[in-house]
């Protein structure tokens, strides 16, 4: 499988305890990007990586959660001591810098579904 | 600050009927649209890209059109299947290094 891959699926936790998700782009994708999603709502941007740079963080990006992309490849999403309010469906995407077209397709992985209990 | 919003929250039409998705942006200053399909409890698919330079795209049995200056987009879903039932989402760039926006979907139930 050559898309992108995200673990786990799904992660049930207890409020205040840290987790951490890892996304695996498609191989040599030099984008990486965080969104989240409620049931209802389309996804909603965290941040995104080019190569192994941060480049933006959203404002929804609170002080409890950290990415890192070291070395440029893949990437974790921590969140640390959770709350009821953080349970969503976190979804990575890749892609390669748009070209002089404008043209950047994202590849989506299937998400990890956390719960907050 | 940009805003996407989609018309209808949702959608039930019999099989074999063409149908028409509707999306909406606050800042026509826009960079590309984009539309994706997400079945649900998976991730997204990207079915179809406009730049802002363009009027329209098409693949297959979807096209979509752009225009820029009123704010608004449609997909264009012909001889519906229900193979087609999932939620499309609409998504705007207002750069090439600006994320995409999202709209919150319009889910679609096709009929059998």
């Amino acid at each position: 499988d050559t898309g992108v891959s995200q673990n786990p699926r799904h992660k049930i936790t207890k409020r205040g305890q840290n987790v951490t998700f890892r996304c695996d782009p498609i191989s040599e994708h030099n984008r990486l990007y965080w969104y989240r999603q409620t049931l209802g709502q389309g996804p909603e941007f965290l941040t995104y990586f080019q190569n192994e740079a941060q480049l933006e963080k959203s404002r929804l990006l609170s002080d409890r959660f950290s990415a890192e992309r070291p070395k440029g490849s893949f990437s974790t999403l921590e969140i640390q001591r959770t709350e009821q309010g953080d349970s969503a469906m976190y979804l990575c995407a890749s892609s390669w810098r748009p070209d002089r077209s404008g043209n950047e397709k994202l590849f989506f992985g299937s998400g990890t579904q956390l719960s907050v209990l | 600050k940009q805003e996407v919003t989609q018309i209808p929250a949702a959608l039930s039409v019999p099989e074999g009927e063409n149908l028409v998705l509707n999306c909406s942006f606050t800042d026509s200053a826009i960079y590309n649209l984009q539309w994706f399909r997400q079945d649900p409890g998976k991730g997204l698919t990207s079915l179809l890209l406009i730049q802002s330079s363009q009027r329209e795209q098409t693949s297959g049995r979807l096209n979509a059109s752009l225009d820029k200056s009123s704010g608004r987009s449609t997909l264009y879903i012909a001889a519906s299947q229900p193979g087609d039932s999932a939620t499309y989402l609409c998504a705007v760039r207002n750069s090439g290094n600006t994320p995409l926006v999202f709209g919150k979907g319009t889910r679609l139930s096709v009929i059998a």
